[in-house]
Parts: C-alpha cells; structure tokens; sequence
C-alpha cells in the first residue's frame, strides 16, 4: 500500500523558513517522480514543486521560485520542501504527492498524502 | 501561463448523468487529468490521460478531451460523488514544465 506521510508543518513568521519532509513507503521510490502540491484555506489546487526520479529535473511554480526548493533523498525515501522568505499567501495546506511516471512534467498525480498544514503569521 | 477554466459549481439529481467540463486553449492538444476531493480528504485520482481510469475507480467515471474542451463525465450519480472535482495538465511552454490546475468545480447531488 502506498503511503505518503508529510511533516514539517507549523506556524512561522512572515520572512522565516521552513522545511517539510515526506516519507514515502509502498513503492520503489526512485522509479517515480514527485510533487508538492498545496491547497490555501477553502481554495483550490495549486501545484507548488516537481522534482523527477533521479533529481535531474526540477520545477517550480512562479509563486514560488527563487524561494523554495524541492530536494529528495531516494536512500532514505524521501521527499524535501525547503521554504525560506515565507509570506502569508504561503499558508497552506501542503500535498506530499507521487508521480505516476519518472518524469515531474507529465503524466497525473496518482497518490496524495493527508497534507502538513503551513501558516505564515505574525 | 496555461489557464483552465471550470464551472464553479454543477448540480444533479441521484441516477442522472453530471457533466464536468474543463477549457482551455486547445486542450484537445494536452492530456488532461481529473482529481475528485471530498471535504476533509486527499485529492484522488478518477481519470488520467483524457480517459483512462485507475484501478478501483467506477467505470461511471469517463472522460473525454477535444477541441478547447475536456469533459468529465459521470453517470448514474451516486450520494457519494458529491465532492470538488478539478483538471490538470503540464504546461510545456517553458524549458521547465509546470502542472496547471483548474479552479475546481463542485458537484452537488441534490
């Protein structure tokens, strides 16, 4: 059974940073590519962060550029959102979520985790 | 940037068949996948690839993707389908894809 359970999440100031983590068990974890996806308070889906099987190819939403980055460490089985410069429109609900290829930029998302919740305030 | 567009909200009585569209600058080009998310829960996944369904998905769950329009369809609606439903696709357009969500439409059963 496929299980991906995030950490890391909590409430921090505005300008401070943040690390989440996400172990992934159930499957071969280098084969697949993974995701960060967050969800704000009552609104919708919005992709955050990409990073493929073998870390070689990484995406990041606009929204985000400059200030987080996506790592994974296939050894330990695990995902990594590294959030610094945080701001509020960062609250969030945060998906740890896996790929259905090897690749982040295409194919769907087939796996979610429950989510770590982030608030950015002061 | 790829934007897609949905329906805020779609109504249907139980039995009947709801349509869920998802446009986009000719998305008939892309492959447009579908999340159904129930309050409370995860996202999952109920279609990939314009049409395939996941394993445990019902086969009352289709969709189909033409033109500048994608559709989910569900028939025979049940109680339990009432949930927010979105698309995605990649956007290629850059050196670095990035995956494009819908608003998000939500179904009610009435």
């Amino acid at each position: 059974e496929v299980q991906l359970v995030e950490s890391g999440g909590g409430l921090v100031q505005p300008g401070r940073s943040l690390r989440l983590s996400c172990a992934a068990s159930g499957f071969t974890f280098d084969d697949y590519a993974m995701h960060w996806v967050r969800q704000a308070p009552g609104k919708g889906l919005e992709w955050v962060s990409g990073i493929s099987w073998n870390s070689g190819s990484i995406g990041y939403a606009d929204s985000v550029k400059g200030r987080f980055t996506i790592s994974r460490d296939n050894a330990k089985n695990s995902l990594y959102l590294q959030m610094n410069s945080l701001r509020a429109e960062d609250t969030a609900l945060y998906y740890c979520a896996k790929a259905r290829t090897y690749s982040y930029g295409q194919g769907p998302v087939d796996y979610w985790g429950q989510g770590t919740l982030v608030t950015v305030s002061s | 940037s790829y934007v897609l567009t949905q329906p805020p909200s779609v109504s249907v009585a139980p039995g009947q068949t709801a349509r869920i569209t998802c446009g986009g600058n000719n998305i008939g080009s892309k492959s447009v996948h579908w999340y159904q998310q129930k309050p409370g829960q995860a996202p999952v996944l109920v279609v990939y690839d314009d049409s395939d369904r996941p394993s445990g998905i019902p086969e009352r769950f289709s969709g189909s993707n033409s033109g500048n329009t994608a559709t989910l369809t569900i028939s025979r609606v049940e109680a339990g389908d009432e949930a927010d439903y979105y698309c995605q696709v990649w956007d290629s357009s850059s050196d670095h894809p990035g995956a494009v969500f819908g608003g998000g439409t939500k179904l009610t059963v009435l």
